[in-house]
């Protein structure tokens, strides 16, 4: 299995709350992506990142801002929630873009 | 942008059963398709990975073609068996992105 961890597996906010999620990788693949997953849409592209410091903007952006300082980690930050973020989102890498997708297991995210 | 459909939604066969699942695409001029299954609440795993140039690759009991001018991909599962009972994705790869379907949502009898 690739070795992606997210972090945190779990959580529940409150709308107006700033919420960092974190993806971990150890295969020191190039391209990381954050995806969301709602029932009836399938997975959604939300920002990706193709090296460190270098990212752009996936179909549904808004809301979401995201950090790549080191090869090995992506941060996803929902600056102030909204109930419409509450989703499962999940993490991918591939080598080269859009090479081979591993995902990560999914952080849950409830927003009340 | 590209629009990606998988039909059937839902798919119920009893164990021993050859299938075929269906991805269509609108958009032909792709990199790649991957394949993929997500058993419930976790995340997704990699399947099959087709090239553009290729028509079929396989992986055991699983073949998936690739007919880019018209836009298809198939998934093949041959014998099938309780554990394979998961939804699958297809995902084109565009660019540096890929596209994914709502998936087939596979229940294998026993």
């Amino acid at each position: 299995d690739a070795g992606i961890t997210q972090s945190p597996r779990h959580k529940v906010t409150e709308t107006g709350t700033p919420v960092t999620l974190r993806c971990h990788q150890t295969e020191n693949h190039r391209y990381m992506y954050w995806y969301r997953q709602d029932p009836g849409h399938g997975l959604r592209l939300i920002h990706y990142s193709y090296g460190v410091k270098d990212t752009d903007k996936g179909e549904v952006s808004d809301g979401y801002s995201v950090s790549r300082s080191k090869t090995e980690d992506f941060l996803l930050t929902l600056e102030s929630a909204t109930s419409s973020q509450t989703s499962v989102y999940f993490c991918a890498i591939s080598e080269s873009g859009p090479g081979e997708l591993f995902f990560g297991e999914g952080s849950r995210l409830t927003v009340l | 942008k590209q629009e990606v459909t998988q039909i059937p939604a839902a798919l119920s066969v009893p164990e021993g059963e050859n299938l075929v699942l269906n991805c269509s695409f609108t958009d032909s001029a792709i990199y790649n398709l991957q394949w993929f299954r997500q058993d419930p609440g976790k995340g997704l795993t990699s399947l099959l990975l087709i090239q553009s140039s290729q028509r079929e690759q396989t992986s055991g009991r699983l073949n998936a073609s690739l007919d880019k001018s018209s836009g298809r991909s198939t998934l093949y599962i041959a014998a099938s068996q309780p554990g394979d009972s998961a939804t699958y994705l297809c995902a084109p790869g565009v660019g540096n992105q890929f596209y994914f379907g709502t998936g087939t949502s596979l229940t294998v009898i026993p």
